[in-house]
């Protein structure tokens, strides 16, 4: 399967620690995205990537937020001090230069307790 | 604000009939448009897209028309099969590249 992966699916943690998530991309695909998902909405546009360069950063990511790509490959998103507003479905996906389609993976559904 | 709007929370439709889905956006800069299907528990998945330059494309039963004058996107899904059964996302692209996606339409293909 070439498709995006996603890891772990599923996170429960306890507010106040640190999670962090994993993307790896399309191997092609030099642009990354992460978006978040609460229930009843669309995803949202959190951050991206071109290679190893961070782009855009969505007022959405506060400080407790950081990613990485390191070397262009896969991406981390780290979340400090999880909240209960966290709590969402976290969504990476890919890009092929300039084809605007994005190809998602399965998804990070994280559950602050 | 939002800028794309999916006002039909949901859809009902027979087998073997039309699906319309509708979709209204209110920046006048999105120059490309997609829709995506969803699952549970799964990501979104690329259906079909149309450039703001034209006002139609297609896709085996997958058709994707856009009104720029009227900010309105629809998918037309014809003949409809249980298997669409889905959550139907349209987006937007802004200049940049990120994407604008609307709160989705729940369609429900009944057999």
């Amino acid at each position: 399967d070439t498709g995006v992966s996603q890891d772990p699916r599923h996170k429960i943690t306890k507010r106040g620690q640190n999670v962090t998530f994993r993307c790896d991309p399309i191997s092609e695909h030099n642009r990354l995205y992460w978006y978040r998902q609460t229930l009843g909405q669309g995803p949202e546009f959190l951050t991206y990537f071109q290679n190893e360069a961070q782009l855009e950063k969505s007022r959405l990511l506060s400080d407790r937020f950081s990613a990485e790509r390191p070397k262009g490959s896969f991406s981390t998103l780290e979340i400090q001090r999880t909240e209960q507003g966290d709590s969402a479905m976290y969504l990476c996906a890919s890009q092929r230069g300039h084809v605007y389609e994005q190809y998602f993976g399965p998804g990070t559904r994280l559950t602050v307790t | 604000d939002q800028q794309v709007k999916q006002n039909s929370p949901s859809l009902s439709v027979q087998e073997g009939r039309i699906s319309i889905l509708n979709c209204d956006y209110t920046n006048s800069m999105f120059d490309y448009f997609l829709w995506y299907k969803k699952y549970p528990a799964e990501g979104p998945t690329f259906l079909i897209s149309i450039s703001s330059i034209k006002d139609k494309n297609e896709d085996g039963r997958f058709t994707v028309f856009l009104n720029k004058s009227a900010k309105h996107l629809s998918l037309h899904i014809v003949p409809s099969q249980p298997g669409d059964s889905a959550v139907y996302f349209c987006a937007a692209k802004e200049y940049g590249n990120k994407l604008v996606f609307g709160a989705g339409t729940i369609l429900r293909v009944k057999s």
